[in-house]
């Protein structure tokens, strides 16, 4: 049982540099998201889309893209990475939308930029 | 928007002791409730979650919590802790759309 993947799970950028962060989910869950984790400040929803070719802003958009072209793959781009973007990225999934669905999570992914 | 508040970022207990984790939310409608827990270097995992069915609401592992309306609180409680409870918890709080919202969490470390 894969649930959700993530990958790359460490990965250290220059500033200015361009990554993907992928997510895959073999659970056919319409609705995932990506948060990013920082000490002290729980979890923080970047991105999240209720279904192919179907994406909404978080709590903390800005310096991310987000596409949706299947159920099961939901990247995350990171443009012109910043130190501020220096974090644990977790991607998860859910089988209805977050006010009454479990989250099922990735095992994340650490990016430092320096 | 909705938000939660997780009152100590450090709590630690003796094996077998009483683990008391407690979380207040605010929320302008009927929220529901939830508390994940986190192994070191993984992924968040549910433990239990509130969606108004009943206000003491029991998950894995021994844990459970008391949703109180009046006092805007979802502790999380376990009569007896175990070594293997030494993880990171966090409460969380959405209001049915899709923006669940995280407390800070709080980290539970386990004596012998």
């Amino acid at each position: 049982n894969a649930g959700v993947t993530q990958t790359p799970k460490f990965r250290i950028l220059k500033i200015g540099q361009s990554m993907t962060l992928q997510c895959t989910q073999d659970m056919n869950h319409n609705y995932m998201y990506w948060y990013r984790q920082d000490p002290g400040m729980g979890l923080k929803l970047i991105y999240y889309s209720v279904g192919a070719g179907i994406t909404d802003k978080g709590e903390v958009p800005n310096g991310y893209n987000v596409s949706r072209s299947t159920t099961e793959d939901f990247p995350l781009r990171l443009e012109l990475a910043a130190p501020s973007q220096t974090s644990v990225y977790f991607c998860a999934s859910s089988t209805t939308g977050t006010g009454r669905g479990e989250l099922f999570f990735g095992e994340g992914s650490r990016l430092t930029v320096l | 928007a909705q938000s939660v508040t997780q009152l100590g970022s450090h709590v630690s207990v003796s094996e077998g002791a009483l683990v008391l984790l407690r979380c207040n939310y605010s929320s302008s409608v009927p929220p529901y409730l939830f508390w994940y827990v986190q192994y070191p270097n993984q992924g968040l995992q549910l433990l239990l979650k509130y969606t108004s069915a009943a206000t003491l609401v029991k998950g894995i592992n021994g844990f459970e919590a008391e949703f109180k309306k009046s006092e805007t609180s979802f502790h999380l409680t376990k009569p007896s802790a175990h070594m293997s409870d030494a993880a990171e918890y966090f409460c969380a709080v959405s209001d049915n759309n899709n923006d669940m919202r995280f407390g800070a969490g709080t980290r539970l470390t386990v004596k012998p």
